[in-house]
């Protein structure tokens, strides 16, 4: 099955620097790789996505960016701000997997005032 | 807005009991998951189900069952809990096909087996 490892494990920035989560999966025929991300006590929620098709899509102050010949992709944000001090988690999917999401260990940021 | 509902926040069981967590959502989804979550190790899928009456297991079924007799309603049974299972449950579902992709969460169960 799918094998998603993510780094690092946490991630102190300092406000208004960027911050960058990188996460490698084994399965060649993955193409779907969301991130979400899970603030103190709530659920997750995915807050961008990325298809195999496409090597970079960005929302604002996130982006993430996918290199299938390496099997890696990244979630870079940018200009950090208290609020995206949280957990976040990468996955990995496909069709063939019957489109189950297999998710890496999560890395905790902390942004600091 | 999707709804995704869980019958318990915090839960606390005895050694050997029978627990029941049970997951609603509103959204007329096709696919309904239940994942645990443990520091360090993410978000592990213990079984999905892709309509009623269909369940297959995830990465670590040992230990649970599944019921899904209606399409809103999925729930996650430990015929007899220990320890090790004390963790965070979750709940998802979502849409069929490549709009499986994106799952909705709900907002957890924190299962203590003491």
């Amino acid at each position: 099955g799918e094998n998603v490892e993510q780094h690092p494990s946490t991630l102190s920035v300092q406000e208004g620097d960027s911050a960058v989560i990188k996460c490698t999966y084994s399965d060649s025929a993955s193409n779907y790789f969301p991130w979400y991300k899970q603030e103190l006590g709530k659920r997750p929620q995915l807050i961008i996505d990325i298809r195999s098709n496409v090597g970079e899509k960005k929302d604002q102050r996130i982006a993430v960016t996918l290199n299938k010949t390496a099997k890696h992709f990244s979630l870079h944000i940018t200009e950090t701000q208290p609020e995206d001090s949280a957990v976040y988690f990468c996955a990995a999917s496909s069709f063939s997997n019957d489109y189950k999401l297999s998710f890496g260990a999560g890395t905790t940021v902390t942004v600091r005032a | 807005d999707v709804k995704v509902t869980q019958s318990s926040r915090y839960l606390v069981k005895r050694t050997g009991e029978k627990v029941f967590l049970e997951c609603v959502q509103d959204m007329d989804h096709e696919n309904m998951f239940w994942y645990r979550q443990d520091p360090g190790l993410g978000l592990r899928l213990i079984y999905f189900s892709y309509d009623v009456k269909m369940k297959e297991k995830g990465d670590i079924p040992e230990g649970y069952s599944v019921s899904r007799e209606k399409k809103e309603r999925f729930s996650l049974i430990l015929e007899s809990a220990s320890t090790n299972q004390t963790s965070m449950y979750l709940c998802a579902s979502s849409l069929p096909g490549t709009a499986a992709y994106e799952q909705y969460f709900g907002p957890g169960t924190r299962l203590t087996v003491t």
